[in-house]
């Protein structure tokens, strides 16, 4: 059974804070995405890697760095928290027949 | 850039009834089109696809959608819904060759007992 976890369900941060989603695949799939969830604006991607050490941004990315250092594990930054930036923010690996296998989620709260 | 519009934000259906969710792209080159569901406090999970081949598609828990290139359309079907049917679906469509996906905003689906 294919499987994407995610850290944390559920995360409250304070204003400034770095936050650190973790994300991890054991399909050794080589695309992984981040995402954020926000009512009426559907997921928006914020950044994606098709490599070890490769990152592209999406269409929202400021405000966002990420990390992949092993093929499994794909980390999305907040270098400075904002309350702007509390959302779901959901991971995402895709296979050859281009479906991508999502996380459960992560419900950021920054206060 | 390709974009993405489903026109429903909630549908409300009476269990049994059939369904139809809509969804219509925008594109100058030739895509790939999903259709993905959510289920309360869980992540998304694959219903349907189109890349290629016959433009009418079969999908998980009897769903189905059809590709019209001439309508830019990609409407998903189920000819009776279930309880267990609601959920939050979204379309979703990446440029052929394209490692992005753009999704749309979501229609709820509600199941009237």
């Amino acid at each position: 059974d294919v499987k994407v976890t995610q850290s944390s369900r559920y995360l409250v941060k304070r204003t400034g804070e770095k936050v650190f989603l973790e994300c991890v695949q054991d399909m050794d799939h080589e695309n992984m995405f981040w995402y954020r969830q926000d009512p009426g604006l559907g997921l928006r991607l914020i950044y994606f890697s098709y490599d070890v050490k490769m990152k592209e941004k999406g269409d929202i990315p400021e405000g966002y760095s990420v990390s992949r250092e092993k093929k499994e594990r794909f980390s999305l930054i907040l270098e400075s928290a904002s309350t702007n930036q509390t959302s779901m923010y959901l991971c995402a690996s895709r296979d050859s027949g281009y479906e991508q296998y999502f996380g459960p989620g992560t419900r950021l709260t920054v206060t | 850039a390709q974009s993405v519009t489903q026109l429903d934000s909630q549908v409300p259906v009476f269990e049994e009834a059939p369904v139809e969710l809509r969804c219509n792209y925008s594109s100058s080159v030739s895509v790939y089109l999903f259709w993905y569901v959510q289920y309360p406090n869980q992540g998304l999970q694959l219903l349907l696809k189109y890349l290629s081949g016959s433009t009418l598609v079969k999908g998980i828990n009897g769903f189905e959608a059809e590709f019209n290139k001439s309508q830019t359309s990609f409407h998903l079907r189920k000819p009776s819904v279930h309880i267990s049917d609601t959920a939050e679906y979204f379309c979703a469509v990446s440029l052929f060759g394209n490692e992005k996906l753009t999704f749309g905003t979501g229609t709820r689906l509600t199941i009237i007992p």
